[in-house]
């Protein structure tokens, strides 16, 4: 069974720009969570979706949103990109509640 | 509020040279632990979910335990392949967002 998959791996943007970053979960997983990781604060939980539906939010500001398509991929977007948003971005999947597994990450830089 | 702490933040340990690490939680109402481990520029791997206090799991060289208030992840005879970031997460009975710790870096020493 093919893994989570994230693309691109890695991104470099420059501050105001914008960016989107896609996640194909497991098959058969419906739950898509997105995940901020920086070296500072760890890994923070931004939201998660369920069959096309944010089921849960973090505390990150309305700059960053997401979606997700009825294959259950999921997107997740930045607008006005900061110095501060440069992190490790990580998608997890998961089968409702169950074990969540984790994708290997867009590693985005913003200068 | 729910959180979670992680301790050490990092351990070194000597090739064979078996030790624990801790996870202490504070959760309304616990839906499961998850023990994950991270090498550098990767994403996190699952290892264990761990749903009631008295739970044990084991996998190779690492068993995890649960408790009311805290989860350790005993690491018997490391190697040197061993070596990575263990994260420890909640997830709480309301809502499904985990809650990580931030991490216990462990270096096996040939």
């Amino acid at each position: 069974k093919a893994g989570v998959t994230q693309t691109p791996r890695y991104l470099i943007k420059t501050r105001g720009q914008q960016v989107t970053l896609s996640c194909s979960p497991i098959s058969g997983h419906r739950s898509v969570s997105w995940y901020q990781q920086t070296p500072g604060q760890g890994l923070q939980f931004l939201f998660e979706y369920f069959s096309e539906t944010q089921r849960n939010k973090g505390n990150f500001p309305g700059r960053f949103s997401g979606r997700q398509f009825s294959n259950s991929r999921s997107e997740m977007n930045v607008s006005t990109l900061e110095l501060g948003d440069s992190a490790l971005y990580l998608c997890a999947s998961s089968f409702g509640s169950a074990d969540s597994y984790f994708g290997p990450g867009t590693r985005l830089l913003v200068l | 509020e729910d959180q979670v702490t992680q301790s050490p933040e990092a351990l070194r340990l000597q090739e064979g040279e078996s030790s624990s690490l801790n996870c202490s939680y504070t959760v309304s109402g616990l839906r499961g632990l998850f023990w994950y481990r991270q090498d550098p520029g990767k994403g996190p791997e699952f290892l264990f979910t761990l749903y009631s206090a008295g739970e044990e799991k084991e996998k190779e060289r690492l068993k995890a335990t649960l408790t009311k208030k805290e989860s350790f992840l005993h690491i018997t005879a490391p190697k040197p392949e061993d070596s990575a970031t263990y994260l420890c997460a909640v997830r709480a009975n309301t809502g499904n967002q985990f809650y990580f710790g931030t991490g216990t870096s462990l270096t096996v020493i040939p």
